[in-house]
């Protein structure tokens, strides 16, 4: 257990309202990503931070914002909300445990449905 | 060209067989190597992690790496029903984030 919690768990939302999800860790790590899954594509990087304030864009960056104020929590948000945002999100840290600096620990996912 | 790939499955094979999973990737930088295992609902988890080339074996699962040929493969050895999910294969490149493959399925038929 990477010590990694998401809220909320589901959540249904209807096109055009703002979502945000929480990722919180309690193992003090310094990098923490979020991720969204979709059939056919994997798990795509959409931001990461390496630090508190310190964010950056991934791949499928559009339509989504992060903030990062405490070490521990790692907001992701979706200003607007559109059904091409229904997916399942997964946040995650990086190094420690005892895979190595390098490999990375997944929390438990949020399934969003955007109507 | 995908920068990760995986074959795409899905893959059946008997209890008590190997299952092998095969990846190959783009990035020729890439130095870390990484297999998860994800069941259906459910997030994935890292089952091994590999950075030289050669063998690298914890219990049933053997991961294998060739930089040169730009391939990790996984095997899983005397296959359990338990195995039975999505295998992602993952790749840190140069540019130091994670590139996951689409994954494939295992059904392991009792």
């Amino acid at each position: 257990d990477a010590g990694i919690t998401q809220s909320p768990r589901h959540k249904v939302t209807e096109t055009g309202t703002p979502v945000t999800l929480r990722c919180h860790q309690t193992e003090n790590h310094r990098y923490m990503y979020w991720y969204r899954q979709d059939p056919g594509h994997g798990l795509r990087l959409i931001h990461y931070s390496y630090g508190v304030k310190d964010t950056d864009k991934g791949e499928v960056s559009d339509g989504y914002s992060v903030s990062r104020s405490k070490t521990e929590d790692f907001l992701l948000t979706l200003e607007s909300a559109t059904s091409s945002q229904t997916s399942v999100y997964f946040c995650a840290i990086r190094g420690g445990l005892a895979g190595g600096t390098d490999t990375q620990y997944f929390g438990p996912g949020t399934r969003l449905t955007v109507l | 060209q995908k920068e990760v790939e995986q074959n795409s499955g899905p893959l059946s094979v008997p209890e008590g067989a190997i299952a092998s999973l095969n990846c190959t990737y783009s990035d020729r930088g890439s130095q870390s190597f990484f297999w998860y295992r994800q069941y259906s609902g459910k997030s994935p988890e890292l089952i091994m992690s590999i950075y030289s080339n050669g063998d690298k074996e914890d219990g049933r699962f053997t991961a294998q790496l060739n930089k040169a040929s730009q391939y990790v493969s996984l095997l899983i050895r005397d296959s359990q029903p338990s195995d039975s999910a999505t295998y992602l294969c993952a790749v840190m490149g140069s540019a130091r984030q994670l590139t996951f493959g689409s994954g494939t399925q295992l059904t392991v038929l009792p």
